[in-house]
């Protein structure tokens, strides 16, 4: 089972920040938090991840609370290609063995 | 440059039909997946390969039998396929501890 809690749908407006919220209250200290996401039809895209900081690349910000119980990834200005499924995910791993959630449903409007 | 590719895209076939899907990945990583979504939506990993060796076999029905003949490739093997085999299953790989990356997908229905 996951051991992740994400809201099963949130709406943004194109053009502001998405905040995409995840709860992971049981993550050990070796476990990852990863976030991927899926566009309708398409195979599961790599957003980002991080331990314990906060991190940032091309695509979006993660922020990790210094408990790591939860995060937050951030679309700093979502697009109409934002819409998706998006997976938080914890794992001691890259890679192996992703377990994936419900995630939440992304929706962006112009 | 497809970095995961899989063939066929799409798969219909009746019931007991045995069926193969393929992949291949031109990243050089060295761990090659299955997953599997159902009508439900939800992701589950079948297997994992690494160096052409299993090392991860979920709870999958020994009807399914994946086949690395080299680090590139991972074939999915079914053999007496039933209703409930249908489903989109995603091919990926990785390199390490690095993110997977994620084939297109192979939609299989079966009738």
């Amino acid at each position: 089972d996951a051991k992740t809690t994400q809201p099963p749908s949130m709406d943004c407006a194109e053009g502001r920040a998405a905040n995409l919220p995840c709860n992971h209250s049981t993550i050990s200290g070796n476990e990852y938090v990863y976030w991927y996401r899926q566009i309708h039809s398409q195979g599961p895209q790599y957003i980002i991840h991080g331990l314990k900081n906060n991190e940032t690349n091309e695509m979006a910000s993660l922020i990790i609370t210094e408990d790591r119980k939860s995060s937050t990834l951030i679309l700093p200005h979502a697009t109409l290609r934002d819409t998706a499924v998006y997976y938080c995910i914890v794992s001691p791993e890259y890679g192996n063995k992703l377990v994936f959630g419900a995630g939440t449903i992304l929706r962006v409007k112009s | 440059d497809t970095a995961v590719s899989q063939t066929p895209k799409y798969l219909v076939t009746q019931m007991g039909n045995d069926k193969s899907i393929k992949c291949e990945q031109n990243l050089g990583h060295d761990t090659m997946y299955w997953y599997k979504q159902d009508s439900k939506k939800f992701l589950k990993i079948m297997f994992s390969y690494n160096n052409k060796e299993l090392i991860i076999n979920e709870t999958v029905p020994n009807r399914f039998s994946p086949k690395s003949p080299d680090k590139a490739h991972l074939n999915l093997h079914i053999n007496s396929l039933e209703l409930g085999d249908s489903a989109v299953y995603f091919c990926a790989s990785s390199q390490g501890r690095r993110s997977v990356t994620f084939g297109p997908g192979t939609r299989l229905t079966v009738t």
